[in-house]
C-alpha cells in the first residue's frame, strides 16, 4: 500500500513563531497534493493545494519537492487559532485518483 | 455554492444493530463521493468511493456497505455493527477540475458513531 508519512508531533510553539511540517510520500507517480486542517472533533477543511512551483496564502507557504518526494507547510507568525491537526493528502495517478491521507501533525500554539 | 450534509451528527448503537448514515450534496452535479472513517487518534481511512450512480468501489473489506441511489446521495450501511465500527464517519465530495489527480475533496460535518 502506498504510504504518506507525517510526524504526529505535537509541535508546541509560542505565538509568533515560525513552524514547518513535512510530509513524505512513497509513490513517485503521485499527481496532486493538498494540506488540510482538522480541528478537534471536526471535519477536515482544505487549507491549500500544493503546486509544483510552491504557493503562498498569507502566513502559509506550501512547497513540493518531487525529487525527494515530500511536501512541506510553513506557518509564519503563528496564532493561537492555528492550533489544530494538519493533514497532508496525496492523490495518485492511475485508477480513480484515490486520495491518501497522512495521519496528521498536531500543532499547539501557546501564549 | 456547494454544500454537503450528513446525518445524524451523533449516534449510539448497540452491537449487532443495523446502521444507515446518509450524505447528500447540493449545488453540483455528478460529484465523486467518498466515505471515510476516523477512529480515535487515528488517520482517515477511506472506506468507499463512487464516481457515479450505482458505482461503488470498496477500499477496505469489512461489514459495511455503501450505495448511491441518486447522483448526489451516498449511503453507508451495516447489517450488524461491531464494537470496532465506532468512529467518526466522514462523507466527502469532489469534482474533477484539471484532469487526472487534481480532485479537491470537501468534507461534510461527520457522524460520530459509538457502538456499545
Amino acid at each position: 500500500r502506498k504510504e504518506v508519512e507525517q510526524d504526529p508531533g505535537p509541535f508546541n510553539v509560542p505565538e509568533g513563531a515560525t513552524v514547518a511540517f513535512n510530509c513524505t510520500y512513497s509513490n513517485s507517480a503521485s499527481q496532486s497534493f493538498f494540506w488540510y486542517r482538522q480541528d478537534c472533533r471536526k471535519e477536515p477543511k482544505l487549507l491549500m493545494s500544493v503546486y509544483s512551483s510552491g504557493n503562498e496564502d498569507g502566513r502559509f507557504t506550501a512547497q513540493l519537492n518531487r525529487a525527494s518526494q515530500y511536501i512541506s507547510l510553513l506557518i509564519r507568525d503563528s496564532k493561537l487559532s492555528d492550533s489544530a491537526t494538519y493533514l497532508c493528502v496525496v492523490n495518485y495517478l492511475g485508477g480513480s485518483y484515490i486520495p491518501t491521507f497522512g495521519r496528521g501533525t498536531s500543532l499547539i500554539v501557546h501564549p | 455554492s456547494q454544500t454537503i450534509h450528513q446525518w445524524p451528527a451523533t449516534l449510539v448503537q448497540p452491537v449487532g444493530s443495523p446502521l444507515s448514515l446518509e450524505c447528500t450534496v447540493e449545488g453540483t452535479s455528478n460529484p465523486n463521493l467518498y466515505w471515510y472513517r476516523q477512529a480515535a487518534g487515528r488517520g482517515l481511512q477511506l472506506l468507499f468511493y463512487s464516481v457515479g450512480i450505482g458505482q461503488i468501489s470498496s477500499e477496505v473489506p469489512q461489514n459495511l456497505s455503501a450505495s448511491r441511489p441518486q447522483d448526489r446521495q451516498f449511503i453507508l450501511s451495516s447489517k450488524k455493527l461491531l464494537l470496532s465500527d465506532s468512529g467518526f464517519y466522514l462523507c466527502a465530495w469532489s469534482v474533477r477540475r484539471g484532469g487526472p489527480g487534481t480532485d479537491t475533496q470537501y468534507f461534510g460535518p461527520g457522524t460520530r458513531l459509538t457502538v456499545l
